[in-house]
């Protein structure tokens, strides 16, 4: 499964988009990349995942670069419950193991 | 809408007793998944299933943990002679079979090692 590299933290003012960068510079071309998020210590939430073309559905975005080496979650209008850690994940499917990295803290600031 | 359930929220026990950790995943779900957090640290792997049999495992997951598929419903981890170092969030997780399809996590359960 290839890296993937989040910055450690992120602010964002409720009402406004978050955009949540990952860099996975050595993903393979069979591997799709997930997103989930983790609220306080509860278990972690599926958020969206891809392989090479944008994707959207009721919670997110997903806009993945063209060379696949990097991705974007896009929150478009962050709310207070929105605060959590995300986490991008990079694997070939959905029935192997997740290798979760430290992912991003989103504070979303009133 | 269907979700992953994990029993007991929270158990205590004392180091070197053994306990059961109990999971029922999303019933059409073929593959489920043990994973741990220790307090502040990252989500760890411990092991897939998939039809009666364990898939892959990582290195944290020795002879001290083993896991089941009792009945149709649970899937369970036990961990044998437990060590204060297993104190830890235990989640419990599930997917369809093959394919692209994302892991539904349960709530975790806290297991506390005194």
């Amino acid at each position: 499964d290839a890296k993937t590299t989040q910055p450690p933290s992120m602010d964002c003012a409720e009402g406004r988009a978050a955009n949540l960068p990952c860099n996975h510079s050595t993903i393979s071309g069979n591997e799709y990349v997930y997103w989930y998020r983790q609220i306080h210590s509860q278990g972690p939430q599926y958020i969206i995942h891809g392989l090479k073309n944008n994707e959207t559905n009721e919670m997110a975005s997903l806009i993945i670069t063209e060379d696949r080496k990097s991705s974007t979650l896009i929150l478009p209008h962050a709310t207070l419950r929105d605060t959590a850690v995300y986490y991008c994940i990079a694997t070939t499917s959905g029935t192997y193991k997740y290798i979760f990295g430290t992912g991003t803290r989103l504070k979303v600031l009133a | 809408e269907p979700e992953v359930t994990q029993t007991p929220s929270h158990q205590v026990t004392q180091m070197g007793q053994e306990v059961i950790l109990r999971c029922v995943p999303i019933s059409n779900h073929l593959y489920f998944y043990w994973y741990r957090q220790i307090l502040g640290q990252k989500v760890e792997f411990l092991v897939s299933f998939y039809n009666n049999e364990i898939s892959e495992k990582s290195e944290i997951f020795d002879d001290q943990f083993s896991v089941e598929r009792p009945d149709g419903s649970n899937f369970t981890l036990k961990i044998r002679s437990t060590k204060l170092e297993d104190s830890a969030m235990y989640f419990c997780a599930s997917s369809l079979p093959e394919g692209v399809h994302e892991q539904y996590f349960g709530p975790g359960t806290r297991l506390t090692v005194t």
